[in-house]
């Protein structure tokens, strides 16, 4: 079973640039879920997709932060424009939904994005 | 508000002696507790998680962790260490009851070095 793919794997782009970073999650995940890590610092929620509906967006920084997934299959976080404190790890991952919920959430390899 | 706290960003140890990796948690209410681990360009995985049941979690790899809650603590051990235990780890606490979310509070991570 092939598990959550992140691409791109790492991305270099201006200030004021826009980057699409995309995940497909696990084949039949509904849940789908954005975390970043910024240099130093915890990793943090951002968002939270079931199928295609977001759940809970109450961690996206700002609305220069779009995520979307259309037909609730794999998804995209858009920045645009990228400011320097941008600059992060992204991670993506989903999880299936089932009684009871163990909680755990399959996480992909993370985009590693560097605004200069 | 649930928060955990690494206690050590860094910890070193040599092969084949033991591993102690330092959790506390700040919860209004049981929490569910994880522990995840990164290794080099790899996603996040699973080690263990603490649900309401048995305090002493068993892991993979041969983790465990104890939920202590005189102590609010949650470490994570290991008897033997191995070179392939190089990673770094992270508490997490999960911000619902139950673990009926999956949006994961975490800690700042613990980087482990395993000298041969």
């Amino acid at each position: 079973e092939a598990g959550v793919t992140q691409f791109p794997s790492h991305s270099v782009i201006e200030k004021g640039q826009t980057v699409t970073l995309r995940c497909d999650p696990i084949s039949g995940h509904d849940n789908l879920y954005w975390y970043r890590r910024v240099m130093g610092k915890e990793i943090k929620f951002l968002l939270h997709f079931v199928k295609e509906s977001k759940q809970d967006e109450s961690g996206m920084p700002n609305n220069r932060f779009l995520a979307e997934r259309t037909g609730g299959t794999y998804s995209t976080l858009k920045v645009q424009p990228a400011e320097l404190e941008d600059s992060g790890v992204y991670f993506c991952a989903s999880s299936p939904t089932r009684t009871p919920n163990t909680g755990e959430l399959f996480f992909g390899e993370g985009s590693r994005l560097t605004v200069l | 508000a649930q928060s955990v706290t690494q206690l050590d960003s860094h910890v070193s140890v040599s092969e084949g002696t033991p591993v102690l990796l330092r959790c506390n948690y700040s919860s209004s209410y049981s929490p569910s507790l994880f522990w995840y681990v990164q290794h080099p360009n790899k996603g996040l995985q699973l080690l263990l998680k603490y649900t309401s049941a048995a305090t002493l979690v068993k892991g993979i790899n041969g983790f465990e962790a104890e939920f202590k809650k005189s102590e609010t603590s949650f470490h994570l051990t290991k008897p033997s260490a191995h070179m392939s235990d190089a990673a770094e780890y992270f508490c997490v606490v999960s911000l619902l009851p139950g673990g009926a979310t999956n949006k994961l509070i975490f800690g700042t991570g613990t980087l482990l070095a395993v000298q041969p």
